[in-house]
């Protein structure tokens, strides 16, 4: 079956720009992850949506939206971009029930300059 | 949330079992510990995750000891495909608490 799709791979942006960033969950998935991948901070927990509705939220700058779409295809939006904003944008999607696992994508590589 | 302790790195042999250690000493009774890696350029990918009792798959096998402080990651036969970074993340999927916090994970290099 199709994995997580994530678009684009690639993006440089200027700083103050805006970005959207997109994933496409596995099929029947309800539930759809962000992460940001950092090598000074890691992977950190963006937000969390389900049925169109965000069910949770890290702790990160309202510079920092999305929402997903009733195909639970999801988007995320960056405004206003920071040079510190440069990074691994990794898109996870799951049933979005107790334990099952999530499956992530290969992410977006966004380069602020 | 619960926090963890993983080595830094590990090293092994191709061919020979790779035993990756997590303590979780203030997890809590409900948390469920997940295992995920990433390998180079690639995104994270589900392991396994138990709860109490130890779990096998076609990947590893997860043994967690009887306090539940700390569970071990088992890979019966170590391949190159298995060099990754190695995370233990203990956490409850589902409702408002379904997240993964991710540590800084075990960096594991295997010797051909």
């Amino acid at each position: 079956k199709a994995g997580v799709t994530q678009t684009p791979r690639y993006l440089i942006k200027t700083r103050g720009q805006q970005v959207t960033l997109s994933c496409s969950p596995i099929s029947g998935h309800r539930s759809v992850s962000w992460y940001q991948q950092t090598p000074g901070q890691g992977l950190q927990f963006l937000f969390e949506y389900f049925s169109e509705t965000q069910r949770n939220k890290g702790n990160f700058p309202g510079r920092f939206s999305g929402r997903q779409f009733s195909n639970s295809r999801s988007e995320m939006n960056v405004s206003t971009l920071e040079l510190g904003d440069s990074a691994l944008y990794l898109c996870a999607s799951s049933p979005g029930w107790l334990n099952y696992g999530y499956t992530f994508g290969s992410g977006t590589r966004l380069t602020v300059v | 949330d619960a926090k963890t302790t993983q080595p830094n790195s590990m090293e092994s042999n191709e061919e020979e079992p790779v035993h990756l250690p997590c303590n979780h000493s203030t997890i809590s009774g409900t948390d469920y510990i997940h295992w995920y890696r990433q390998l180079p350029s690639q995104g994270p990918e589900y392991v396994i995750h138990g709860l109490t009792s130890n779990v096998n798959n076609r990947m590893a096998s997860l043994a967690i000891a009887e306090d539940r402080k700390s569970s071990t990651l088992i890979l019966h036969r170590a391949t190159l495909r298995d060099a990754a970074v190695y995370y233990c993340i203990p956490g409850v999927y589902g409702g408002a608490t379904n997240k993964l916090i991710f540590g800084t994970g075990t960096l594991l290099a295997v010797q051909p």
